[in-house]
């Protein structure tokens, strides 16, 4: 079993719409959670992370964690076509390491 | 304050060459990770290094080697090069445990 578990999608939205993206995972020792946007040919840029379990909110983007579920969740309000991006899911540590989902890709159509 | 930054960020090399790629952390960040990115498989971690030190390695051959200098900047070898090596070569600084800041990449492609 993988440590996490990311639906690759690829997810296609109209501009405005709400997005919700998804991971599980299987360590109850993680402490924090993590969500990245990659744009094509680029590296990770940190969108957000958390602490244990609770919400919280940027901008247009919420991270909600749920560790007695052990599913972490990214809402993206009034989706923009320069959210398309591909979103990693990301969590640790244990053993100095942090563990990825393998990513959903994301198109916002305008 | 300055990202964290690879060189070079491209690089074609053919096979059974060796590579060494560069990865300076954000100022003040101590450890150093390096992650190997391809489509099909995502981000694979290949190792941790902390005040010089590896502390944690991931599951590939010995060709994958790296180290890190007192500075922190860190370096990471690729020798006998195979064609299943060309990926993205993503480094990420962190200041402590609690979350890890990317770089570029350098993107290797090997012929």
């Amino acid at each position: 079993q993988k440590e996490v578990e990311q639906d690759p999608g690829p997810l296609s939205v109209p501009e405005g719409a709400i997005v919700s993206l998804n991971c599980t995972y299987s360590n109850s020792a993680f402490q924090y959670f993590m969500w990245y946007r990659q744009y094509s040919r680029k590296g990770p840029d940190l969108l957000m992370y958390t602490y244990s379990s609770g919400n919280k909110e940027d901008g247009r983007f919420t991270a909600q964690v749920d560790k007695s579920s052990k599913y972490i969740s990214l809402f993206i309000r009034d989706s923009q076509p320069s959210d398309s991006a591909t979103y990693l899911c990301a969590m640790g540590p244990t053993g100095n390491q942090f563990y990825f989902g393998t990513g959903t890709s994301l198109t916002v159509i305008p | 304050k300055a990202g964290v930054t690879q060189t070079p960020r491209y690089l074609i090399k053919t096979r059974g060459q060796q590579v060494t790629l560069s990865c300076s952390p954000i100022s003040g960040h101590r450890s150093v990770s390096w992650y190997q990115q391809t489509p099909g498989q995502g981000l694979q971690f290949l190792f941790e290094y902390f005040s010089e030190t590896q502390r944690n390695k991931g599951n590939f051959p010995g060709r994958f080697s790296g180290r890190q200098f007192s500075n922190s900047r860190s370096e990471m070898n690729v020798s006998t090069l195979e064609l299943g090596d060309s990926a993205l070569y993503l480094c990420a600084s962190s200041i402590n445990q609690e979350t890890q800041y990317f770089g570029p990449g350098t993107r290797l492609l090997v012929l």
